[in-house]
């Protein structure tokens, strides 16, 4: 069973600059869901993917935006950078159903100077 | 917006010692209370899924238990050990949603020292 791997694992990014960050998911599961994680705080959800389409947003401007593909694969997309934006950001993956437990990545520490 | 708080933020304790550390979560409008144990550069590992009132839940030393009237959730360890030095999140379920859109606490981040 391949769990949730994310790439990259750290990124620096320049201010104004976009980013694109990439997760698989664990065999067999279609939803995707991505988080923020600032320092000292817990993960804030960004939004979530059901088979390829967005399936629930929290609160975060439009230039957070994602993409999953058919093999349930997904991108979460950062434009026009702020300082804010560094953070960890982690995705996780779950058959959406329920109360079934979400399965977590390592993340990706992104950097903005 | 869902106030999902954890405390105390940071303990830490002697191996062997027990430790309890709280979620608290809102009483209305409950689905599931989900708790994920977090070791530094690894990703967060499911714990427990509680979703009855009264639930208890036990994983080898570490216990849960749910009081969804009053809004809060215990997560034991007993005789801890230095392995069990991680961040311990919960997050709550609200009805009509799945366990990505859970709020999140801000977490307890335990040290035990040998």
């Amino acid at each position: 069973e391949t769990g949730v791997t994310q790439s990259p694992t750290h990124l620096i990014k320049t201010r104004g600059q976009q980013v694109t960050l990439r997760c698989s998911s664990q065999s067999g599961h279609n939803t995707v869901s991505w988080y923020q994680q600032a320092l000292g705080q817990g993960p804030q959800f960004i939004f979530q993917y059901y088979r390829e389409e967005e399936n629930g947003r929290g609160n975060f401007p439009p230039r957070f935006s994602g993409l999953q593909f058919p093999n349930y694969s997904s991108e979460l997309n950062v434009n026009a950078l702020e300082l804010d934006d560094s953070a960890l950001y982690l995705c996780a993956s779950s058959l959406g159903l329920g109360d079934t437990p979400l399965h977590f990545g390592n993340g990706t520490r992104l950097t903005v100077t | 917006i869902l106030n999902v708080e954890q405390s105390p933020q940071s303990l830490h304790v002697q191996e062997g010692d027990s430790t309890n550390f709280t979620c608290s979560f809102p009483s209305s409008n409950f689905y599931a209370l989900h708790w994920y144990r977090w070791e530094t550069a690894k990703s967060p590992e499911a714990l427990f899924v509680m979703t009855l009132n009264g639930d208890e839940k036990k994983k080898g030393r570490i216990s849960a238990t749910l009081n969804t009237k009053e809004g809060y959730s215990y997560l034991y360890i007993k005789g801890s050990q230095p392995e069990d030095s991680a961040t311990y999140l919960c997050a709550f379920q609200p009805p009509n949603t799945n366990a990505g859109k859970s709020t999140f606490g801000d977490g307890t981040t335990l040290t035990v020292k040998p």
